[in-house]
């Protein structure tokens, strides 16, 4: 039973595009949502985090919408570049300590 | 600050055989986890390491175990290998297991043939 399902499985944004991805929890217990890029060859790297007591968090070009009601958050990355071009996990776990349960990943590209 | 090294890098192994990789933490970091991540499946988590005990466990077979050293560097091992163990796996080092402060290493890729 998959807890965290993303979506799309991949997307391809214009050069200086907004990029969205979606993600949707089962699990009312979690409470850390982290978003990961991971590039090839390299391992997963966070990237931002929320936690559910805010809806929104935003970190230069890097925003995490957070819908508590709905059970889903997404990233949005604002004038997307060539170097975003990664694969991206949307990620959950309860209290922050615990395994976290990823996403199946979306794979990015920007072109120019 | 040196980060999160696993080794070896790339590995290729016969179905049957068994295979341990290894995992060297950030300096302090004493919370170790290892996940497998494949195409299809995503990342998985496999298990975590804190202070040399077994914290947490994934639903993966007991082919697949680990344990944790007194330096808090980490092996894993996979006995009795199948083709669908070939994945990347991952390590990851935390200061007490907190997400916030997890960093996952390169990943050792393994190949089962």
């Amino acid at each position: 039973q998959q807890q965290v399902k993303q979506s799309p499985q991949s997307l391809i944004v214009q050069k200086g595009g907004i990029s969205i991805i979606n993600c949707a929890y089962e699990n009312t217990a979690f409470d850390y949502f982290p978003w990961y890029q991971q590039f090839p060859g390299k391992g997963p790297a966070l990237l931002i985090a929320i936690r559910p007591d805010v809806s929104e968090k935003k970190e230069g070009r890097f925003t995490i919408s957070f819908n508590k009601s709905a059970k889903q958050f997404s990233l949005h990355i604002m004038d997307s570049q060539p170097g975003d071009s990664a694969t991206y996990f949307c990620a959950a776990s309860v209290a922050g300590n615990t395994p976290l349960v990823f996403g199946k990943g979306t794979r990015l590209s920007v072109i120019a | 600050k040196a980060g999160v090294t696993q080794t070896p890098r790339y590995l290729i192994k016969t179905r049957g055989q068994q295979v341990t990789l290894s995992c060297s933490p950030i300096s302090g970091h004493r919370s170790v986890s290892w996940y497998q991540q494949t195409p299809g499946q995503g990342l998985q988590f496999l298990f975590e390491y804190f202070s040399e005990t077994q914290r947490n466990k994934g639903n993966f077979p007991g082919r697949f175990s680990g344990r944790q050293f007194s330096n808090s560097r980490s092996e894993m091992n996979v006995s009795t290998l199948e083709l669908g163990d070939s994945a990347l796996y991952l390590c990851a080092s935390s200061l007490f297991g907190r997400q916030e402060t997890q960093y996952f290493g390169p990943g050792t890729r393994l190949l089962v043939l």
